[in-house]
C-alpha cells in the first residue's frame, strides 16, 4: 500500500485480556519495527523483523509480548494478560532493506487502553 | 549502547520567531542521526537525516540541522516558525538497523 497501515486505531481492553495489534507495511519494505510510545517516555523499541532472518526481540518488555510476521509482510503484535502499564500507543514502521539510509516510515499507531 | 537526550520537554515560540531544538547523542562511532515530527494523533514523519559529509543538512518544511561531533549534538533549527509547526519533535540515533529516540520536545507556537 501507499503507507504503513495499523489496525485498530484504538483499542480498549479489560485487564487480563489478550490483544492483537496489526501492521501492514509498505509493499516491498523488507524491514518492520514495533515501538511503544508512553506518555513522556518517548519511543521504546520492541522488536525488529528483517526479511527471513530471526527477529531481534531484545526490546520486548516481558514474555507476555510476542510478535510474528507472516509471509514477510503483515505483522501482528500480541500482548497476553494485559496490564494497566501496557496502556500506550503502539507504533509500527517499515523501511527498505533494513538499512537506515531512508529512515523509517511510521504508521499512525494503535492506542491501547487497559482498564 | 546509543542514547539520545532532548533537554527541553516543552518550548514556546512566537509565530515568526526563530527556533532551535536541542539534541545530544551518545554513540561510539559515526552516528546516523534523524529528526522526526509527530502531530497529534499521527505517526512520525521524517524531517531530515544525517549520515556523513556536509554537517548542515536541509529537510522538509524549511527545517535544517547541524551535526557537531565535538559537542555530540544535532540541533534542529528553523528561521521563522509557523503556527502549523506546533507538534512534538523527536531526535533519533541509528545503529545497525534500529533507531533509538529521545523523549521528544513539544513545540508550542504563540500568536
Amino acid at each position: 500500500g501507499a503507507g504503513v497501515s495499523q489496525s485498530p486505531s484504538n483499542k480498549v481492553t479489560e485487564k487480563g485480556k489478550d490483544v492483537e495489534l496489526r501492521c501492514d507495511p509498505i509493499s516491498g519494505h523488507t524491514a518492520l519495527y514495533w515501538y511503544r510510545q508512553s506518555l513522556g517516555q518517548g519511543l521504546e523499541f520492541l522488536i525488529y523483523f528483517q526479511g527471513n532472518s530471526a527477529p531481534d526481540k531484545s526490546g520486548l518488555p516481558s514474555d507476555r509480548f510476542s510478535a510474528e510476521r507472516t509471509g514477510g509482510s503483515v505483522s501482528t503484535l500480541t500482548i497476553q494478560r494485559t496490564q494497566q502499564e501496557d496502556s500506550a500507543v503502539y507504533l509500527c514502521a517499515s523501511s527498505l532493506g533494513g538499512t537506515l539510509t531512508y529512515g523509517y516510515t511510521f504508521g499512525s499507531g494503535t492506542r491501547l487502553t487497559v482498564v | 549502547a546509543q542514547s539520545v537526550t532532548q533537554p527541553d520537554i516543552h518550548i514556546t515560540v512566537s509565530e515568526g520567531a526563530s527556533l532551535e531544538l536541542r539534541c545530544n547523542y551518545s554513540y561510539g562511532a559515526t552516528p546516523y542521526l534523524f529528526w522526526y515530527v509527530q502531530s497529534p494523533g499521527q505517526g512520525l514523519q521524517l524531517l531530515l537525516k544525517y549520515f556523513s559529509g556536509d554537517t548542515l543538512v536541509q529537510g522538509i518544511k524549511g527545517f535544517e540541522a547541524e551535526f557537531k561531533r565535538s559537542q555530540s549534538s544535532f540541533n534542529l533549527r528553523k528561521p521563522s516558525v509557523h503556527w502549523s509547526d506546533a507538534a512534538e519533535y523527536f531526535c533519533a540515533v541509528g545503529a545497525d538497523s534500529t533507531l533509538t529516540f529521545g523523549k521528544g520536545t513539544m513545540l508550542l507556537v504563540s500568536p
